[in-house]
This record gives C-alpha cells, structure tokens and sequence, in this order.
C-alpha cells in the first residue's frame, strides 16, 4: 500500500462548480502538506502550503488537514476551464528534510 | 525572479548509454531535490542536494547519482540507461531558512526517452 493515496479521476465538473480533492496517508510523521497544480508536459506548480493540522484559504482556492483522520483536501471555489490540470497532493516529515511524497495525482476537467 | 531552469529539455538514448541533466534554481535558493515522474509509479524522490552534501535519498539504485556545485546548480547522471529509466525529470529548489524543510518549487523538467 502506498504512503499517500489519491484518486486518479478524472473528475469532470461544469464550470462554475466547486472542485474537490483529498489525499489520505499513513505516516503520522508527515507535517508539511502540498498541493501542486501539473499541466500537460509541465513541472508542477505549488498551489497551497499547510502545517500540521487547520484550514488555509488564498483566493478560489481552500487547503484543508485533518491530521487524526490522516485526510487532506483541497477544494477550488468558482472552478474554471483554465483550472483543468493534474492536481497532486504532497507531504513531507520534518525529520526527512526536503523528501516529498506525492500521491498519484487527480486528474480534473472542467467543462466550459 | 526567474524560476527553475533545466536543461535540456528533451533527450533521447539508447539503453547502456549515460546521461547527464542539469539544474539551476532559483536565485539565492540552496536546495535542490531530484525526481522521477512515470505514469505507473507517479512522482518519486531521487535525491537532495543542500551546500553540497547529498542530504537525503530515494530508493533507486546507484546508477542514479548528482552533486551540487558551489553556485546551488546541480546535476545528476544515470549510467547504464535501461528502458525502465524513461521519464520526467524533474528539479525543485527551496531556500532552507532557519526550519529543516521549505516549499519547493518545481522546473518543467527534462523528457528522458530511453530506447
């Protein structure tokens, strides 16, 4: 079983609609939690940044941790065709430096 | 600020061959960590690099190596190419402030096809 497990999607939603994504993991050492946004032949962009547990909202975008529960979200507000990418969800112990874990990557569609 | 620049972006070799990618981040950031993207196995960490010094290591084999240079520029070398070694290689660099661990940001990545 994998460290951090995401559901590969697709997930397709109309525009306008709200998006929503989550992780679970099993190392209870993760404290450092990502989003990363991937488009097609792209490296991935960082969307979101949280420590340990509590919600963080920066515009369209809300990151949520819920650390008793090994669950994290993220959820895309007034979602856009522009918001269709690869959504991957990362983690990282304090102990293990600089070492992401990534869950496999949600695939999202957003139609016009 | 330019980002996180790797070079070259694409490269194709055949198997048994070596290869050598290279990375440069951002301005004043002294990380920088390897990894692999493939569809089967996703993202994977390769290794991190922070003033020189291999600070931590995925699980590969030693035919995937790196070093970092005294500018935070860093490469990494695969020997003996096998098919399986296809893939996005991808380079992030952080800061590293007075915490172990920072956000990383990612290059575009250089597209391995080995044949």
């Amino acid at each position: 079983q994998k460290e951090v497990e995401q559901d590969p999607g697709p997930l397709s939603v109309p525009e306008g609609a709200i998006v929503s994504l989550n992780c679970t993991y099993s190392n209870s050492a993760f404290q450092y939690f990502m989003w990363y946004r991937q488009y097609s032949r792209k490296g991935p962009e960082l969307l979101m940044y949280t420590y340990s547990s509590g919600n963080k909202e920066d515009g369209r975008f809300t990151a949520q941790v819920d650390k008793s529960s090994k669950y994290i979200s993220l959820f895309i507000r007034d979602s856009q065709p522009s918001d269709s990418a690869t959504y991957l969800c990362a983690m990282s112990a304090r102990a293990a430096g600089n070492k992401l874990t990534f869950g496999g990557g949600t695939r999202v569609l957003v139609k016009p | 600020k330019a980002g996180v620049t790797q070079t070259p972006r694409y490269l194709i070799k055949t198997r048994g061959q070596q290869v050598t990618l290279s990375c440069s981040p951002i301005s004043g950031h002294r990380s920088v960590s390897w990894y692999q993207q493939t569809p089967g196995q996703g993202l994977q960490f390769l290794f991190e690099y922070f003033s020189e010094t291999q600070r931590n290591k995925g699980n590969f084999p030693g035919r995937f190596s790196g070093r970092q240079f005294s500018n935070s520029r860093s490469e990494m070398n695969v020997s003996t190419l096998e098919l399986g070694d296809s893939a996005l290689y991808l380079c992030a660099s952080s800061w590293i402030p007075v915490r172990d661990t920072d956000t990383q940001y990612f290059g575009p990545g250089t597209r391995l096809t080995v044949l």
